[in-house]
């Protein structure tokens, strides 16, 4: 009965490193969504999980950046080569159904990520 | 394309009333509440699917124009439980859940 949870909840990084933010999902849930919130602004799109296929990853801001859900269940989401604009918090959500356009996100704690 | 959210912030007494505005640009599909507190995740109030519907959530509740691609939150009756910032989120012809940039909702005893 847990929620969405995430992994590391803090992580500083040094520019130019690799990252792994991990999503851990409602058990149960078949999509799942990563989001990036900057302080003082909304939840920002950026790709989104139907089992383990990416149905679209249009919001993702450049190609260091990439997402899995090998197994339709835990997501990672990766950063390369790490800048200070990266510096955000990254959300997950997931839902029960299959991302319909009137489904109920349940949000994780988020991954508060520095770039230093 | 993000909704635009108003006012950005509101102060109130308790008690009080305010009503959160949110509008879009393109057709909606539905439209999504959250309350988010500091340090927190965002956390779901409603939703409202196109039919211009109300829905309510105890003293909280919500009216969806379709036509006019509009959707506003109802505080009534505020208290202290009720701060945070409020984001709308509305979804088009693909699924995504766009955010506006929220409005921060401060209820003093």
């Amino acid at each position: 009965g847990a929620g969405v949870s995430q992994s590391p909840r803090y992580k500083v990084t040094k520019r130019g490193q690799d990252v792994a933010l991990r999503c851990d999902p409602i058990s149960g849930h078949v999509s799942l969504y990563w989001y990036r919130q900057a302080l003082g602004q909304g939840p920002e799109f950026l790709t989104y999980f139907n089992y383990e296929a990416q149905q679209d990853k249009s919001g993702l801001p450049n190609d260091r950046f990439s997402a899995e859900r090998p197994e339709g269940s835990i997501s990672t989401l990766t950063i390369q080569r790490t800048e200070q604009r990266d510096s955000a918090m990254y959300r997950c959500a997931s839902s029960l159904g299959s991302g319909q356009r009137g489904e109920r996100q349940y949000f994780g704690p988020g991954t508060r990520l520095t770039v230093t | 394309q993000q909704p635009v959210q108003s006012p950005q912030a509101v102060i109130l007494r308790e008690g009080e009333d305010a009503v959160i505005n949110c509008s879009s640009s393109k057709a909606l599909y539905s439209v999504h509440w959250y309350r988010q507190k500091h340090g927190e995740a965002p956390v779901f109030l409603m939703i409202l699917l196109k039919g211009g519907e109300q829905k309510g959530h105890d003293k909280i509740s919500a009216s969806f124009n379709e036509k006019k691609q509009q959707s506003s939150l109802y505080l009534t009756a505020s208290q202290l439980s009720y701060s945070g910032t409020y984001f709308c989120g509305t979804v088009g012809d693909d699924y995504k859940l766009s955010f506006g940039a929220g409005t921060t909702v401060t209820v003093r005893a």
